[in-house]
Parts: structure tokens; C-alpha cells; sequence
């Protein structure tokens, strides 16, 4: 079983669709937990760090279930610009961050 | 705003030959990472370094891959004899220490090797 398990998608959604991620982890250990976004053929950059108690910025909402060891991202009122492939990393312990496949999210007109 | 740099941007090889990929971290950043990332999966770490000790290279594979990081501030990640399955995007890392949870990343070094 892979430490950090993604679909991989792609998701394909129209402008203005909420659409959710789900990211699962096998580390009960684990202690930071974070959302990246990958355009295509440039490095991942930090979206958001993802708190115990839920976290929000602005159009994008991260939540973590550590009883079920799952993580999901909420995007609302999707952009053309939100199309990009979106990474789950957990902190796998001795500051070593395990990265899932990415998910792939395509946001047409 | 500091960025990470790497060079070259793009690498193409032959089996068998050499190749070496730069990077240098944000200024007082001590905290540097290697990843390779193969298309279609996540980035992978090949090695860690804090200041210029590895902190962990278990994932690098030794009988070809080495890094070094002499001066605790740049970084060089080379590959000796190449293979076809290094093609990959090769990234570079950096973070203030090894508790801070940001990690900045570089551009990244995208190897072919036919």
C-alpha cells in the first residue's frame, strides 16, 4: 500500500463547480498534512497546510480526518485558472514529506 | 521575492554518460532537498541535507547517484552511468531548518536520456 494514496483523475469540471479531493494515508503517525498544486511541467508549489481543525482560504477548503486518516480539498467556484494537477503531502516523520500522485483537475469554459 | 535555482533546465543525455544538475537553495536556508519526479507520479526524495550533512539518502540509488552539498549553501546531484529510466524531472528543495514546514521549490532540471 502506498504511504499516500490519490485519484489520479482527471476531473473534469465546468467554471463556477465545487468539486472535492480526497487524499487517504497509511502513517497514523503522521503530523502535517498539506495540499500542493503542480501546473503542467513547473514545480509544485504550497497551496495550503491542512489543520486538525479545518482550514479555509478563500475559495479552497481543507479538512483532515485523522480517525479515517483522510485528507480532502474543496474547491468552490472553479476558474479556468484552477486546472492544474493537485499534490496531498504528508509529513512522514523525521521531516521527510511523502508526496500522492497528484490529482488532475481540468476546468472548462 | 528569493526562488531556488537550478540549472541546466533541461538535460539530454545518452545511456551511459555522465550528467550533473545544480542547485542553490534560498539564501540562509539550511534545509536542502533532491527529488525525482517520474511523469505522472509525485516528487520522490533521493536525499536530504542539513547544512552540508546528509540527513537521509535512502532513497538514493548509490551504485549511480551521488550529492554533495561541500559548503552547506549549493548543492550538486550527479549520475554516473545514466539510464534510461532516469528520465524524470529532478527537483530541488529548500526550507529555513528542518522543523519549518514550507518547503520552496526550484524549477527543476528535466532529464532525458535516449
Amino acid at each position: 500500500r502506498k504511504e499516500v494514496e490519490q485519484d489520479p483523475g482527471p476531473f473534469n469540471v465546468p467554471e463556477g463547480a465545487t468539486v472535492a479531493f480526497n487524499c487517504t494515508y497509511s502513517n497514523s503517525a503522521s503530523q502535517s498534512f498539506f495540499w500542493y498544486r503542480q501546473d503542467c511541467r513547473k514545480e509544485p508549489k504550497l497551496l495550503m497546510s491542512v489543520y486538525s481543525s479545518g482550514n479555509e482560504d478563500g475559495r479552497f477548503t481543507a479538512q483532515l480526518n485523522r480517525a479515517s486518516q483522510y485528507i480532502s480539498l474543496l474547491i468552490r467556484d472553479s476558474k479556468l485558472s484552477d486546472s492544474a494537477t493537485y499534490l496531498c503531502v504528508v509529513n512522514g516523520g523525521f521531516q521527510k514529506l511523502v508526496f500522492g500522485t497528484g490529482t488532475r483537475l481540468l476546468v472548462s469554459p | 521575492e528569493a526562488e531556488v535555482a537550478q540549472s541546466p533546465r533541461y538535460k539530454i543525455t545518452e545511456k551511459s554518460q555522465a550528467v550533473a544538475f545544480w542547485c542553490d537553495p534560498i539564501s540562509g536556508h539550511a534545509t536542502l532537498y533532491w527529488y525525482r519526479q517520474i511523469l505522472g507520479q509525485g516528487p520522490e526524495l533521493l536525499v536530504q541535507f542539513q547544512d552540508e550533512s546528509v540527513v537521509d539518502d535512502s532513497q538514493l540509488p548509490k551504485d549511480r547517484f551521488s550529492a554533495e552539498r561541500l559548503k552547506g549553501v549549493d548543492s550538486t546531484l550527479k549520475i554516473q552511468p545514466a539510464e534510461l529510466g532516469d528520465s524524470a524531472m529532478y527537483l530541488c528543495a529548500s526550507k529555513t531548518s528542518i522543523t519549518a514546514d514550507t518547503q520552496y521549490f526550484g524549477p527543476g532540471t528535466r532529464l532525458t536520456v535516449l
